[in-house]
């Protein structure tokens, strides 16, 4: 059973461009979540979407969006990149409809960083 | 505000010497503590859900135990091969965002 597969895994950006990452989630698994992780923060919510709905967003700035397909694959955009926008990208999904359940699984996550 | 607190940040142990991780928290009305472990370079993966004070699960040398302010994650014996991050995320009552600790750093030495 193939696993959760974030492209691209690496990738190097100047200030001011944009990026957009991508997320295709578990076969038959409609919840998509995304994180931000920083040395100093640890995992960040970023949002989360389930049946191309996004349900939850975390508390980042409007600079970062995304969105679900109709296949479940998922995007995430950052535009007007940041320094502090430097960090590994990670996505979820979960063949849960209920959060709370917790068990996400994770892709290997896409370093981006910004200079 | 919901918070949640690993510690500590760095544990070294010398192959089969026992110990134990704490996560405390503080979250409005929890719905579930979660674990998961994180390799370097790799995505975190999931190892335990609590949901009640009291409760707990083991899986090969780890124990999670949770009460009604922290969680443990317990290693027994541990091997080189449990080396990673642990993680605990919290999910509080009146949102469906997971909240991550900052991890512990487990290093088993042979």
């Amino acid at each position: 059973k193939a696993g959760v597969t974030q492209t691209p895994r690496y990738l190097i950006k100047t200030r001011g461009q944009q990026v957009t990452l991508s997320c295709s989630p578990i076969s038959g698994h409609r919840s998509v979540s995304w994180y931000q992780q920083t040395p100093g923060q640890g995992l960040q919510f970023l949002f989360e979407y389930f049946s191309e709905t996004q349900r939850n967003k975390g508390n980042f700035p409007g600079r970062f969006s995304g969105r679900q397909f109709s296949n479940s694959r998922s995007e995430m955009n950052v535009s007007t990149l940041e320094l502090g926008d430097s960090a590994l990208y990670l996505c979820a999904s979960s063949n849960s409809a209920e959060i709370a359940t917790g068990e996400l699984f994770f892709g290997e996550g896409s370093r981006l960083t910004v200079l | 505000e919901d918070q949640v607190t690993q510690s500590p940040e760095a544990l070294r142990l010398q192959e089969g010497e026992s110990s134990s991780l704490n996560c405390s928290y503080t979250v409005s009305g929890l719905r579930g503590l979660f674990w998961y472990r994180q390799d370097p370079g790799k995505g975190p993966e999931f190892l335990f859900t609590l949901y009640s004070a009291g409760e707990e699960k083991e899986k090969e040398r780890l124990k999670a135990t949770l009460t009604k302010k922290e969680s443990f994650l317990h290693i027994t014996a541990p091997k080189p091969e449990d080396s990673a991050t642990y993680l605990c995320a919290v999910l509080p009552g009146n949102t469906d965002k997971l909240i991550f600790g900052t991890g512990t750093r487990l290093q088993v030495f042979p």
